[in-house]
C-alpha cells in the first residue's frame, strides 16, 4: 500500500492564481481531511469528508474548496491564492468514525508571492 | 472551546536520559487522544490512541498514559533516532470531527 499520496510536493503561485492539490489514499478509509501547518501553530483542519459525496468545513475553510467523488481521492482547490495561504498542506485519511487515528501524506509546501 | 497545550516546547536530552512530554487538554467530552511523531519535512506519523483515563500504550521506548486532564509521553533511554517533534491531538465526543492539535514538543537527543 502506498498510503496517502499528495502532489505536488512544492508549488509557487502568484497572488490570484488558482490551483488544485491532489490527494489519494489506497487504504479504503472512509474519512479524508486537509490540514495546514504554520510555524508556531498546531495543525488546523481546512475541510474534511466522511465519505464519497459528503464534505464539510473545518476550522479554516475560507478560500478553499473540496469535493469527494470517489473514496480514494480528495482534491483541495485554492480559488484565488493569497499570501496568507502560504503554508504546508497535509492530506490525511482515517479508517472510520470509531478509528480516527490519521494517516498523513508527505505534505505540499505552497508559497504564494 | 477545546484546547490542547503541550510542554515543554523544546527538550534536549542526552542519549539514555529518560524524560516525559506533557499534553494538557480541555474538552467537553473526550472521544480520543492521539500522539503523533513528525520528522522535519515529513507528515505526522501516528503513534498511539488513548480513549479513557488510566489507559496506557507502549511501543519500543515510548509509553503514553492518560488522565482526565492530561497525557504523558514517556521516553525511556532515548536514542538520537527518537529526535522529532511530537504532536498531541484530541477529538471531542459529539458530532464534530474537527480535532484540536497542540503545537508540539521538539525533542533532540544528543549522542
Amino acid at each position: 500500500n502506498a498510503g496517502v499520496t499528495q502532489t505536488p510536493k512544492f508549488q509557487v503561485l502568484k497572488t490570484g492564481q488558482s490551483m488544485t492539490l491532489q490527494c489519494a489514499q489506497d487504504m479504503n478509509h472512509e474519512y479524508m481531511s486537509w490540514y495546514r501547518q504554520d510555524p508556531g501553530m498546531g495543525l488546523r483542519l481546512i475541510h474534511y469528508s466522511v465519505g464519497a459525496g459528503i464534505t464539510d468545513q473545518g476550522e479554516v475553510p475560507n478560500g478553499y474548496n473540496v469535493s469527494r467523488s470517489t473514496t480514494e481521492d480528495f482534491p483541495l482547490r485554492l480559488l484565488s491564492a493569497a499570501p496568507s495561504q502560504t503554508s504546508v498542506y497535509f492530506c490525511a485519511s482515517s479508517r472510520s468514525r470509531d478509528r480516527l487515528e490519521a494517516f498523513f501524506g508527505q505534505g505540499t509546501r505552497l508559497t504564494v508571492v | 472551546e477545546d484546547q490542547v497545550t503541550q510542554s515543554p516546547e523544546a527538550l534536549r536530552l542526552q542519549e539514555g536520559e529518560s524524560s516525559s512530554l506533557n499534553c494538557s487538554y480541555t474538552v467537553s467530552g473526550l472521544r480520543g487522544l492521539f500522539w503523533y511523531r513528525q520528522d522535519p519535512g515529513k507528515g505526522p506519523e501516528f503513534l498511539f490512541t488513548l480513549y479513557s483515563a488510566g489507559e496506557e500504550k507502549e511501543k519500543e521506548r515510548l509509553k503514553a498514559t492518560l488522565t482526565k486532564k492530561e497525557s504523558f509521553l514517556h521516553i525511556t533511554a532515548p536514542k538520537p533516532e527518537d529526535s522529532a517533534t511530537y504532536l498531541c491531538a484530541v477529538h471531542a465526543s459529539g458530532g464534530s470531527y474537527i480535532p484540536t492539535f497542540g503545537r508540539g514538543t521538539s525533542l533532540i537527543v544528543h549522542p
